[in-house]
């Protein structure tokens, strides 16, 4: 079966702080990633994707992620966290056979002023 | 992204009630995918919809749980005889060809 794991479930942070979230995935053919956001009390709403050329993709809010498909990762990474980056992130794979995306359980992640 | 509307935001009911949540995908968007989030618990997937037809229900519960997307008007999940378990958020997504998942707000069921 497909899955998706996110490793860290809650990671702390200070501001300026780099960032740093794993996410690997058990599918061998072609895959879509995606990196969802949830700030407090609202929707998820999309981060950044990959379907395909340059493995490094950037996002918004300085946000990136880069696909290593011998290590079936698509980690998150910022440089520099800020308090406003205070949310739950989840990872998503749609394998390109078929319709479905699978998310990982996601990671909260607090940033502290 | 204002655009998938789900409603009722909040709904609340009693053990044995049936609850009905509601979702309208993003204008010309055919795929509906209904998750529910449980605290601690991430996305769980449910059902895909298109106009029409149930696509895969693989993570729906056997009884008591059900979906449609018909022809006109929105997607509904449906649960019957609500028991305290079932309590969660329901959020509903809809994608214009599976590219990429557009979410709604979520609907936060709470059975007492």
């Amino acid at each position: 079966a497909q899955s998706v794991s996110q490793h860290n479930h809650h990671v702390i942070l200070s501001e300026a702080a780099s960032l740093e979230l794993g996410c690997n995935y058990s599918y061998g053919g072609t895959v879509n990633l995606f990196w969802y956001v949830q700030y407090p009390g609202q929707h998820l709403q999309l981060l950044l994707k990959y379907f395909s050329g340059d493995p490094l993709v950037k996002g918004i809010k300085g946000f990136e992620a880069e696909f290593i498909k011998s290590k079936f990762s698509f980690n998150l990474r910022k440089p520099s966290v800020q308090w406003s980056d205070t949310a739950e992130y989840f990872c998503a794979v749609r394998p390109n056979t078929g319709n479905q995306f699978y998310f990982g359980t996601g990671t909260s992640l607090t940033v502290i002023p | 992204n204002a655009g998938v509307m789900q409603n009722p935001r909040h709904l609340v009911r009693r053990r044995g009630q049936e609850a009905r949540l509601r979702c309208s995908p993003m204008k010309g968007h055919s795929h509906v995918y209904w998750y529910r989030q449980l605290p601690e618990e991430g996305l769980k997937f449910m059902v895909y919809l298109q106009k029409e037809n149930i696509i895969d229900e693989s993570g729906m519960p056997k009884e008591r749980f059900s979906a449609e997307f018909p022809k006109e008007g929105p997607s509904i999940l449906r649960i019957q005889q609500v028991v305290r378990g079932d309590s969660a958020a329901y959020f509903c997504a809809s994608s214009i060809n599976t590219g990429e998942l557009f979410f709604g707000e979520g609907s936060r069921l709470t059975v007492l």
